[in-house]
């Protein structure tokens, strides 16, 4: 099993503060994806990656953004929280199989609150 | 373009009785896969199945079975003789091998619920 970890777990936080939602795994998956996932457990793809500085946004228009700077690690950025962005965030990564047969990994989510 | 349909928003059974959770897909492609995820409380989505679009032999393992059907796009997933853990949000998803670099598609899931 691949090891992916995401920090913090949960996090209230204030309108208007810039946060980054940490995620890193160990397997060396070139792949890694950001989902977010709305209270009706409906899952947005916001960002992924292929592989280091290789990033593209996701289906879900997003005030975040990532980067990709060390294969191990995807960090998600938010520069002005605001309510809407209360979420559950969802990191996952998946290692090179071919196009389409990717198992992905997923980490224990963060868990977003904006005040 | 892909897209993945749970028609199933919840479902509640009682333990032991045998549920099926229906996923009906979409994709241009003939190369594609399919997957099962499990979402349990905890929050963690975990992996259990993934089919491609050349293998519709249906599997089994232990009390969970799925029925893969090309000709009706559907690759539903039945769960025998319920338990308790069985409780989670289940997510069928869909990758497509050929157009491009296409992350996978979820469906928007189904909350199973598992009366003792």
């Amino acid at each position: 099993e691949a090891d992916i970890y995401q920090t913090p777990r949960y996090l209230v936080i204030g309108t208007g503060k810039k946060i980054t939602l940490e995620c890193s795994q160990t397997m060396g998956h070139d792949k890694m994806y950001w989902y977010q996932q709305d209270p009706g457990m409906e899952l947005h793809l916001i960002h992924y990656s292929y592989g280091v500085n290789s990033t593209e946004k996701g289906d879900l228009s997003s005030e975040s953004t990532v980067s990709r700077i060390r294969t191990e690690h995807f960090p998600l950025t938010l520069e002005s929280a605001r309510p809407s962005h209360t979420s559950q965030y969802l990191c996952a990564s998946s290692p090179p199989l071919p196009w389409g047969n990717e198992k992905l990994f997923f980490g224990s989510g963060t868990q977003l609150s904006v005040l | 373009a892909q897209k993945v349909t749970q028609a199933q928003t919840e479902i509640s059974v009682v333990e032991k009785e045998d549920v099926t959770l229906d996923c009906v897909y979409e994709t241009r492609d003939t190369t594609y896969y399919l997957f099962w995820y499990k979402q349990p409380p905890s929050g963690e989505l975990v992996f259990l199945i993934r089919r491609n679009s050349f293998d519709e032999q249906n599997e089994i393992s232990g009390r969970y079975s799925w029925n893969f059907q090309k000709s009706t796009s559907s690759f539903n997933f039945t769960i025998t003789a319920s338990q308790v853990v069985d409780s989670a949000v289940y997510f069928c998803a869909l990758s497509e091998a050929l157009s491009g670099n296409t992350p996978l598609v979820f469906g928007k899931g189904t909350r199973l619920s598992v009366i003792a």
